[in-house]
């Protein structure tokens, strides 16, 4: 079993819609999480951490849940800009980056 | 305040050539981390270096891949006698301590013929 698993989608969605995917993780031990965002062939960005009461940075909002270990990424009033590939992030330690194999978004005009 | 920074941006090698990999991270970050990805796959964590000292290499073949962080100079990831199967995208990351925010370098794309 792979240590994070996403929906490698892609979502194909109209710009103004809304967009949610999620990942899950098999180390119940798991200390941090994040969202990365990779455009085609260039480096991973860090989009947003995930903590436990979940948060909100500006259209974006995530979710963690321990008990189902998963967590979740919405994208709200999707616009062209924020077509990408979604990378989830585990870290199990102190700094070994666990990456999912990400989920592509497309947004349409 | 520039980025990290990595060279070549593609590299393309002959079966059984080396590959260098090169990398210098932000200024003021001590730490930095290589992390391979092969088409359709996630990054995977290959190595973690802090100035002269390997912390964690656990993520890395056990043959024909080394790297090094000297006191001077770049992170440098070595490739002896690649193969067809070492063609990847290569990242390097820093940070400014262990528990900090990982940044990423553009990459180098290696092609192996």
């Amino acid at each position: 079993r792979k240590e994070v698993e996403q929906d490698p989608g892609p979502f194909n969605v109209p710009e103004g819609a809304t967009v949610a995917f999620n990942c899950t993780y098999s180390n119940s031990a798991s200390q941090s999480f994040f969202w990365y965002r990779q455009d085609c062939r260039k480096e991973p960005k860090l989009l947003m951490s995930v903590y436990s009461s979940g948060n909100e940075d500006g259209r974006f909002t995530a979710q963690l849940n321990r008990a189902s270990q998963y967590i979740s990424l919405l994208i709200r009033d999707s616009k062209l800009s924020d077509s990408a590939t979604y990378l989830c992030v585990v870290i199990d330690n102190d700094y070994k980056l666990s990456f999912g194999a990400g989920t592509t978004v497309t947004v349409r005009a | 305040n520039a980025g990290v920074m990595q060279n070549p941006r593609h590299l393309v090698r002959r079966r059984g050539q080396e590959a260098r990999l090169r990398c210098s991270p932000m200024k003021g970050h001590s730490h930095v981390y290589w992390y391979r990805q092969l088409p359709e796959e996630g990054l995977k964590f290959m190595v973690y270096l802090q100035k002269e000292n390997i912390i964690d290499e656990s993520g890395m073949p056990k043959e024909r891949f080394s790297a090094e962080f000297p006191k001077e100079g770049p992170s440098i990831l070595r490739i002896q006698q690649v193969v067809r199967g070492d063609s990847a995208a290569y990242f390097c990351a820093s940070s400014p301590g262990q528990l900090n925010i990982q940044y990423f370098g553009a990459g180098t794309r290696l092609s192996v013929l």
